[in-house]
């Protein structure tokens, strides 16, 4: 069964950094690329970043730039999100979900999504 | 970097055909992908590419596109299709950047 379990998440005060892990299995995870999104209470999605099957292409949301950085781990299955200098706007559900490219026609979509992990930033 | 516009707010009698909208300038060199999330559950992918369905998704729902508009319809819209329902493609901007739609809610009457 094809998996992603995302972790990680939990309340922390603003400035501070959080790390979420997402593990992935049942499906070949150097072979596509990852992504980030996550969604406020009440609000919402918001592609937040992605990143290529080497990690040789990596975008982030302009809301995000410069404090956020993904990263992934081939060997262990494993998608990353190191934020940095949270702020209380961070506080969301984060997703990891997986994208597709069909090498036929070019599309792209993300076919698999977690549960989510909840990130609260507040004092 | 791009933006996707939906109306957030859409209405269908049960049975009857609705169709809800995303606008963007990416959509003219990227087909959207269509999510439906209920509440407290994760989205899930009911259309992508020009219009196709994952394994599972009923009939009922299809996709098309035109210039940069992509349109989800739902043919005999039924009670268990409310939902909250999300556009997004890839940012024609450039890198690994994606766009999300502000989603639709939908109400089935």
């Amino acid at each position: 069964e094809v998996q992603l379990v995302e972790s990680g998440g939990g309340l922390v005060q603003p400035g501070r950094s959080l790390r979420l892990s997402c593990a992935a299995s049942g499906f070949t995870f150097d072979d596509y690329a990852m992504h980030w999104v996550r969604q406020a209470p009440g609000k919402g999605l918001e592609w937040v970043s992605g990143i290529s099957w080497n990690s040789g292409s990596i975008g982030y949301a302009d809301s995000v730039k410069g404090r956020f950085t993904i990263s992934r781990d081939n060997a262990k299955n494993s998608l990353y999100l190191q934020m940095n200098s949270l702020r209380a706007e961070d506080t969301a559900l984060y997703y990891c979900a997986k994208e597709v490219v069909t090498t036929r026609y070019y599309y792209y979509y993300m076919d698999v999504w977690g549960k989510g992990t909840t990130v609260t930033v507040s004092s | 970097s791009s933006e996707l516009t939906q109306d957030p707010a859409v209405s269908v009698a049960l049975g009857q055909t609705v169709r809800i909208t995303c606008q963007g300038d990416s959509l003219r060199s990227y087909y959207a992908s269509w999510y439906q999330q209920k509440p407290g559950q994760a989205p899930v992918l009911v259309i992508y590419g020009k219009n196709n369905r994952p394994s599972g998704i009923p009939d009922r729902f299809s996709g098309s596109s035109s210039g940069n508009t992509a349109s989800l319809t739902i043919t005999g819209a039924q009670a268990e299709d409310e939902a909250d329902y999300y556009c997004n493609s890839r940012d024609s901007s450039g890198n690994h950047n994606w766009v999300f739609g502000g989603g639709t809610k939908l109400t089935v009457l």
